[in-house]
């Protein structure tokens, strides 16, 4: 069975603080991925990673930054939280075998900025 | 423009019914794969059915079905004989056939809840 853990289920922090989120999967996965998701709006990309310290924004990268310093393990760094951060956060990974390639997801971190 | 688009932001079903959750797409990569997340109030992220622009047969996975239908751009999911544990939020998502690392595009979602 695919697993992808995420540090924390719940998260809260102050405007301005420095904030990591780790994503870590137990399959040898190629691929990874974070997400926010925001409701009607569905997920929307942020950044995602080909392999070890590769990286490609997504679609809303401003505020974010990432590491993937080894192949399990994906961090996403907001480098002064802001309260529109405020969100859900999902890390995905996806092996490039198989005939499917889907995303395997984690169960999230729910980000609270006051 | 919006590439997915899900126009049930909610929906209502009676257990035991047939329900379809809409789903049209837009793009012009003639390689794309069509998929189905289940993300119950827990949080996490299910896999439930996935279809592949070229599959000449509609993707089916025990109670789903996936309705494919490549000249209205349209992929709705069908759930037959709905269950309690059916009531989640359904996203629909794309991954377009160029892109590198196989990042999906998601819909807004669905909101289904089903009624004893």
């Amino acid at each position: 069975d695919v697993k992808v853990t995420q540090s924390s289920r719940y998260l809260v922090k102050r405007t301005g603080e420095k904030v990591f989120l780790e994503c870590v999967q137990d399959m040898d996965h190629e691929n990874m991925f974070w997400y926010r998701q925001d409701p009607g709006l569905g997920l929307r990309l942020i950044y995602f990673s080909y392999d070890v310290k590769m990286k490609e924004k997504g679609d809303i990268p401003e505020g974010y930054s990432v590491s993937r310093e080894k192949k399990e393990r994906f961090s996403l760094i907001l480098e002064s939280a802001s309260t529109n951060q405020t969100s859900m956060y999902l890390c995905a990974s996806r092996t490039l075998q198989g005939p499917l390639n889907e995303q395997y997801f984690g169960p999230g971190t729910r980000l609270t900025v006051t | 423009a919006q590439k997915i688009t899900q126009t049930q932001p909610g929906m209502f079903v009676q257990e035991k019914e047939a329900v379809t959750l809409d789903c049209t797409y837009d793009t012009s990569d003639p390689s794309y794969g069509l998929f189905w997340y289940k993300q119950p109030s827990s949080g996490e992220m299910i896999f439930l059915i996935y279809q592949g622009s070229y599959d000449q047969q509609n993707a089916t996975e025990g109670r789903y079905s996936l309705n494919f239908q490549k000249a209205r751009k349209s992929a709705n999911l069908v759930i037959s004989a709905s269950q309690l544990g059916d009531s989640a939020m359904y996203f629909c998502a794309m991954r377009e056939g160029h892109n590198q690392g196989g990042k999906l595009i998601f819909g807004q979602g669905t909101e289904l809840s089903v009624k004893p």
